[in-house]
């Protein structure tokens, strides 16, 4: 039973498309986020929501637009996909009393050509 | 601002040596600090978190990590390594009062038989 999970994997798609990445978790917490890690491994926050409820958006190009319907799954909405979009997204979520200890999926590749 | 820095980008040590992968931070506010281990293709997974109380906190696999306000350092330590062992490491603090973690750039351990 995957606690955290994306999908796709891998995706692989052409400049200026419109892509979405889905996260599911089953483990009832009630915070979710988004990180992305850049091709030097370098991992940075970009949403947070709680909740349903969005509570960081660490200055994302509004290209991205995560959704989430209910607290379980939070997806990412990607529009006018560019080269520097190329990244390892990853899913992630914690409990609210032990915020900082985040479960991961196992990340989605994005590659934009 | 909060910042964490991981000190080298790349370990190499031959098994059964032991390790240490350096990790110091800054804040002007209280923290708490993780460090994550990100196995190839796969999402990461917490190792162990300093939250308050004892300054040596141990987590999984053996590694174990002290808590140094005076030189706002988190050092992972194992005594002996493992092949197994050969990962991505990252260092992150997650600031009081903030719902995120902000991320060292990673520690590459690579042992060697």
């Amino acid at each position: 039973d995957t606690a955290v999970s994306q999908t796709p994997k891998y995706l692989v798609t052409q400049m200026g498309n419109d892509k979405s990445i889905k996260c599911e978790q089953n483990l009832g917490h009630d915070t979710m986020y988004w990180y992305k890690q850049d091709s030097k491994k370098f991992l940075k926050i970009m949403f947070s929501y709680n909740n349903k409820e969005l509570i960081i958006n660490e200055t994302v190009p509004n290209r991205f637009s995560p959704k989430s319907p209910d607290k379980a799954h939070l997806n990412l909405h990607i529009n006018s996909l560019e080269l520097g979009d190329s990244a390892v997204y990853f899913c992630a979520s914690s409990p609210p009393e032990r915020m900082g200890e985040a479960f991961f999926g196992q990340g989605t590749r994005l590659t934009v050509v | 601002a909060q910042s964490v820095t991981q000190l080298d980008s790349q370990v190499p040590v031959f098994e059964e040596a032991p390790v240490e992968l350096r990790c110091n931070y800054s804040s002007s506010v209280s923290v708490y600090l993780f460090w994550y281990v990100q196995y190839p293709n796969q999402g990461l997974q917490l190792l162990l978190k300093y939250l308050s109380g004892s300054t040596l906190v141990k987590g999984i696999n053996g590694f174990e990590a002290e808590f140094n306000k005076s030189q706002t350092s988190f050092h992972l330590r194992k005594p002996s390594v493992h092949i197994s062992d050969t990962a991505e490491y990252f260092c992150a603090v997650r600031p009081g009062g903030y719902n995120k973690l902000i991320f060292g750039a990673g520690t590459r351990l690579a042992v060697h038989p």
